[in-house]
């Protein structure tokens, strides 16, 4: 079935520096979207794309589409505890089946 | 606007046992995806419902079942529970047609003992 493989697979990162992460995929996608998600809790929506070569931000996190269709960036800037999480990748390749990405640990340290 | 809601928040059972689980979408929201989410793991496509039938299954036995109410809310049992079946169950629901994005409840901690 559809992969999404995301890298890298955990982050350890100081506090205040920036961060970045990538999703590829095995077909083309149409709607890349990105997701965080807390320990216990459901993911919630950060930034969703549509087109390719669409770059979007979200205070300090910023997203593009890439211009392939099969892969997306997310970068966070100036890093700060709360960030920490499991950011996760997402789309649907056609019709409306949606699959995840493996998911990137982001540790901030303080 | 009110979230997409879950029931219970947690759930204990034992191994044979059987589990309803339900979830409220958002109020205009007609489709609903259910994941389960094994401890550090991804998230694992379960179940998809969209206007009361069930659109699509993910690779999983026919003893998780669900149905989605004319009121779009959802239900999904796990019956024969087995111990792996220990998860957090999402559920997510969205504007099919419009954008599809989803938006993600609480989710269902389900621990089989």
């Amino acid at each position: 079935g559809q992969q999404l493989n995301q890298s890298p697979q955990s982050m350890f990162i100081q506090e205040g520096e920036d961060v970045s992460m990538n999703c590829t995929s095995s077909s083309i996608f149409n709607t890349w979207l990105w997701y965080k998600q807390d320990p216990g809790e459901g993911p919630v929506l950060l930034i969703a794309l549509y087109k390719a070569g669409e770059l979007t931000s979200n205070g300090r996190l910023t997203a593009q589409f890439g211009i392939t269709r099969k892969d997306s960036f997310l970068n966070i800037s100036a890093s700060i505890p709360s960030d920490v999480g499991i950011y996760f990748c997402a789309g649907p390749p056609t019709g409306n089946q949606f699959y995840f990405g493996t998911g990137t640990s982001l540790t901030v340290i303080p | 606007e009110a979230g997409v809601t879950q029931s219970p928040t947690h759930l204990i059972k034992t191994r044979g046992q059987q589990a309803t689980l339900r979830c409220s979408p958002i109020s205009g929201h007609t489709s609903v995806y259910w994941y389960q989410q094994a401890l550090g793991l991804g998230l694992q496509f379960l179940l998809w419902y969209d206007e009361g039938e069930e659109r699509n299954r993910g690779n999983f036995p026919p003893r998780f079942s669900g149905r989605q109410f004319p009121n779009y809310s959802s239900e999904l049992n796990v019956n024969a529970l087995e111990l792996e079946d220990s998860a957090l169950y999402l559920c997510a629901s969205t504007i099919l047609r419009v954008r599809g994005e989803q938006f993600f409840g609480p989710g269902t901690r389900l621990t089989v003992l």
